[in-house]
């Protein structure tokens, strides 16, 4: 049961332009939302959080979008640089059965920018 | 952001030993630490949640006797991966929060192959 999606396994963007990546998900109890970027054999890097109350998080390019009614969320990236070149995660906020927090992940897209 | 240093980042093992991750939160108390499988293209899976001082709660399909967690002090945590096997040869990465904050910092991840 993948409770948070990531639709498209992989995007390109031109450089300069604007990247959009989705993320739905189907747990209405998720508080929190965040972002990591992925290189290859590397751990990920936190980006962007929002909070479920808030539908907008803006931090220099970036800037995710929270869609509650529609369970979605969106991360853009303007303008978009070939060091944005990488695998992008969203992951979801909750808590388990034990009262522990944990993430969960989407599937994640690979964003590739064109030079 | 926060410092998580894992270590070994590559480790190759003969198939029945041991193999030892350490994950260190650098700079911060990490209250609960988190550690994650990643295959080849595909999302990260939660393999266990460890508090400090405490037992760890292992995700369901996560064999806690293979998978050993101890999370013995606030900086440390430690993943065993006991009488491996080649189908347990993957991209293991562990991931630190600190009390009170949402956002989760992850290690540079572990490359194991079992050969």
């Amino acid at each position: 049961d993948q409770q948070v999606k990531q639709n498209s396994p992989s995007l390109s963007v031109q450089e300069g332009r604007i990247s959009i990546l989705n993320c739905d998900y189907t747990n209405s109890m998720f508080d929190y939302f965040l972002w990591y970027k992925k290189y290859p054999a590397e751990g990920p890097t936190f980006l962007i959080s929002i909070s479920s109350i808030k539908d907008k998080n803006e931090d220099g390019r970036f800037t995710v979008f929270l869609n509650k009614s529609a369970k979605h969320l969106s991360l853009h990236i303007v303008p978009s640089q070939p060091g944005d070149s990488a695998v992008y995660f969203c992951a979801a906020s909750g808590r388990t059965n034990f009262g522990n927090e944990k993430l969960t992940f989407g599937t994640g897209t690979r964003l590739t920018i064109i030079p | 952001g926060a410092v998580v240093s894992q270590h070994p980042s590559r480790v190759i093992c003969k198939s029945g030993t041991s193999v030892k991750i350490e994950c260190r939160s650098l700079d911060f108390q990490a209250t609960t630490m988190f550690w994650y499988r990643q295959f080849p293209k595909q999302s990260l899976m939660l393999m266990a949640t460890s508090n400090e001082g405490s037992k760890a709660t292992y995700e369901q399909g996560v064999e806690k006797d293979k998978f050993l967690i101890n999370h013995a002090s606030l900086t440390l945590s430690t993943l065993t991966v006991t009488s491996a096997h080649p189908e347990d040869s993957s991209f293991y990465i562990c991931s630190a929060r600190e009390v009170g904050v949402t956002e989760a910092f992850f290690g540079q991840g572990t490359r194991l192959t079992v050969v």
